[in-house]
């Protein structure tokens, strides 16, 4: 069964602190992995994109990693800033060949900055 | 760059009455369309794939009947909630995925969301 686990459920920090998002997942054939942030009542934004042969891809202060050996992605944001208080969603795309869109959803981690 | 737009972007109704949500590509065309339901802390749940001048491909579970698409265009797909009930309450988000020269560029780009209360 094609699945996405995301951890922590949720996440408190501080103010200029860092902290790293994690994605596992069990969709095959993989095709991509992304990073989205979504907050409350709006719709998820794009942060990164991953292909396979792809391991790092930085967005500003979002780093994404990913190890597609272990199935495994993370998301590093440095030095955090209030307005990154939102959730952060792990979507993978099996590859479909067409048709269905393929995404399989994390339940996403909700981030709490506090000042 | 490529935005999504979602129309209203909040809806309340009584219920029995059919709510329509609009969801418009605004600077690309998009041949396929996809419309998601969110609950409170929960992942975005796929309800059906739009497909411009086909019928729409709904997921297991949804009823076709009850939620109504329409693609008329590359650039619009609509979701008409039929006959909508308390339960049907929830945020609705539509994505789409761009077409560069003539081929899917690979990036989704999501709607604003639209929430519905039905009273």
């Amino acid at each position: 069964k094609n699945q996405v686990e995301q951890s922590p459920q949720s996440l408190i920090i501080l103010e200029g602190k860092n902290c790293t998002l994690q994605c596992n997942y069990t969709v095959s054939p993989f095709s991509n992995l992304r990073w989205y942030k979504q907050d409350t009542g709006r719709g998820p934004v794009s942060l990164t994109i991953m292909t396979f042969s792809e391991n790092t891809k930085s967005n500003g202060r979002y780093t994404a990693t990913l190890d597609a050996d272990t199935k495994q992605s993370s998301l590093h944001i440095t030095a955090s800033q209030l307005s990154d208080s939102a959730s952060y969603i792990c979507v993978v795309s099996r590859y479909s060949g067409g048709g269905a869109d393929g995404l399989t959803f994390g339940k996403g981690t909700h981030l709490i900055i506090q000042p | 760059g490529a935005v999504v737009s979602q129309h209203p972007s909040r809806v309340i109704c009584k219920s029995g009455t059919s709510v329509k949500i609009e969801c418009r590509s605004l600077d690309f065309q998009a041949t396929t369309m996809f419309w998601y339901r969110q609950f409170p802390k929960q992942s975005l749940m796929l309800m059906a794939t739009s497909n411009e001048g086909s019928k729409a491909t709904y997921e297991q579970g949804v009823e076709k009947d009850k939620f109504l698409i329409n693609h008329a265009s590359l650039t619009l797909s609509t979701l008409t909630v039929t006959s909508a009930h308390p339960e049907d309450s929830s945020f609705y988000i539509c994505s789409a995925r761009a077409i560069t020269g003539g081929r899917l560029s690979g990036e989704l780009f999501f709607g604003e969301g639209s929430r519905l209360t039905v009273l």
